[in-house]
């Protein structure tokens, strides 16, 4: 069936980077795009970009220069990495699949993953 | 684009009609998600195109709305139905949420 699924949970000092797996499974990899979404505790949804299957991206403005998504079609894996983490950057990490014609939602999403900051 | 979003929490019994709003600062056509969130899950999709429902989804809910003003509604609560649930505009980049809308058992 169709699933993403994200790598485990991470537990990082301020000043770290941290890098963060989805690896997509059941359906045509490079007909997709990939987006990242954090959710902060207790708080909601927060779109931080998109990388679609050649590797181009578009974040959103608060992450850039801090983000870098990539996309690995020989594993169908997408990879999401910061940089200069924060104790705000601690939070829930989800990729989501989209496809690519104009208003087409996040239909599939994968588990999550937990990342902590903390000295 | 900003998505505003009310009420931000709800109370309601099991068999109430819920409505939900979802406001944007400028027009996206039809290009508007809901999802439902449960605690320590997901989103899951629940209406897109601002009113086709995602194949699964109990016709319970219902979407509505075009152009800056939208609305989700569940014309009967059930006790799964306990939930946050946010709009997603998809018209533009950067895409935005909404601020979420807790609805609690009242």
């Amino acid at each position: 069936q169709v699933q993403l699924v994200q790598s485990g949970t991470e537990v990082k000092k301020p000043g770290a980077s941290v890098k963060v797996s989805c690896r997509a499974s059941g359906y045509a990899f490079t007909k997709y795009y990939m987006h990242w979404v954090r959710q902060a505790p207790g708080q909601g949804l927060e779109w931080m970009g998109i990388v679609n299957p050649s590797g181009n991206t578009n974040y959103a403005q608060e992450f850039q220069g801090r983000v870098t998504m990539t996309s690995d079609t020989s594993t169908s894996t997408v990879y999401l990495e910061v940089s200069s983490l924060t104790s705000e950057d601690t939070g829930v990490y989800y990729c989501a699949r989209r496809a690519g014609r104009p208003g087409d939602p996040f239909e599939i999403w994968g588990q999550g993953t937990m990342v902590t900051v903390s000295s | 684009i900003q998505l505003t979003q009310s009420p931000s929490s709800l109370s309601a019994s099991v068999g109430d009609r819920v409505t939900i709003t979802c406001r944007a600062s400028q027009g996206i056509s039809n290009y508007l998600a809901w999802y439902q969130q449960r605690p320590g899950k997901a989103p899951k999709l629940l209406i897109y195109a601002a009113s086709t429902l995602q194949s699964g989804v109990p016709s319970r809910f219902s979407g509505s709305g075009s152009g800056t003003d939208f609305t989700l509604t569940i014309s009967s609560l059930q006790p799964e139905d306990f939930a946050t649930y946010y709009c997603l505009q998809l018209d533009s980049y950067p895409l935005t949420f909404g601020g979420g809308t807790k609805v609690e058992i009242k």
